[in-house]
């Protein structure tokens, strides 16, 4: 079975701090995504990767960055966090291109 | 106006109840995402589909191309089936790079015994 996993289920920072999410996908799979969840929004993509070191913006990805440096952990970081990003974050990888997306388990951060 | 609307957002049904979950598009795709979410966030994939009908256990998923139209029924539906079920829709092509999902915003269900 596929198993994607993230670094914190639950994440409290004060705003201006760096912050950096972790994911971690087992199945050597290409595609990585970063998600975040909203009550009344749904999911919407941040940024995703379909190699090491590649990345693409999504639909909101202003105040984030991403970093792919091995092909198994794909890394989301809030510059200087701020209130606003306080959200559930999900990750999820994919073998193919429009292939079913496997998820992690969520990080829920509440930025103060 | 949501590329993706879901109906209804909350759904409230007995145990053994036959279930029914509908979702809308309005673009063009080449696949459809029909995924579950349980309380505390994790999210599974259901089914995946461009045409016609797929068919896991208790859970049917029918899309209709022309139409725009997908459902997701759920029979004998039983307080375990209770979660959030989201569609999502896949653009461009398949296969492509900058392929990505757009997503609904969910519909809740509540099963009771």
């Amino acid at each position: 079975d596929v198993k994607v996993t993230q670094s914190s289920r639950y994440l409290v920072k004060r705003t201006g701090e760096k912050v950096f999410l972790e994911c971690v996908q087992d199945m050597d799979h290409e595609n990585m995504f970063w998600y975040r969840q909203d009550p009344g929004l749904g999911l919407r993509l941040i940024y995703f990767s379909y190699d090491v070191k590649m990345k693409e913006k999504g639909d909101i990805p202003e105040g984030y960055s991403v970093s792919r440096e091995k092909k198994e952990r794909f890394s989301l970081i809030l510059e200087s966090a701020s209130t606003n990003q306080t959200s559930m974050y999900l990750c999820a990888s994919s073998l193919d291109y429009g292939g079913t997306q496997y998820f992690g388990p969520g990080t829920r951060l509440l930025v103060l | 106006k949501n590329e993706v609307e879901q109906s209804p957002q909350n759904l409230t049904a007995q145990e053994g109840e036959f279930i029914t979950i509908n979702c809308s598009y309005s673009v063009g795709i080449s696949a459809l995402h029909w995924l579950q979410q349980h309380p505390g966030g994790g999210i599974v994939s259901l089914f995946m589909l461009s045409s016609g009908k797929k068919k896991h256990g208790r859970l049917i998923a029918t899309i209709n191309i022309q139409e725009k139209h997908s459902s997701l029924h759920i029979t004998a539906s039983h307080p375990r089936d209770s979660a959030v079920y989201i569609c999502a829709v896949g653009t461009p092509p398949l296969g492509r790079r900058n392929y990505k999902l757009t997503f609904g915003k969910g519909t809740l269900l509540t099963v009771n015994p």
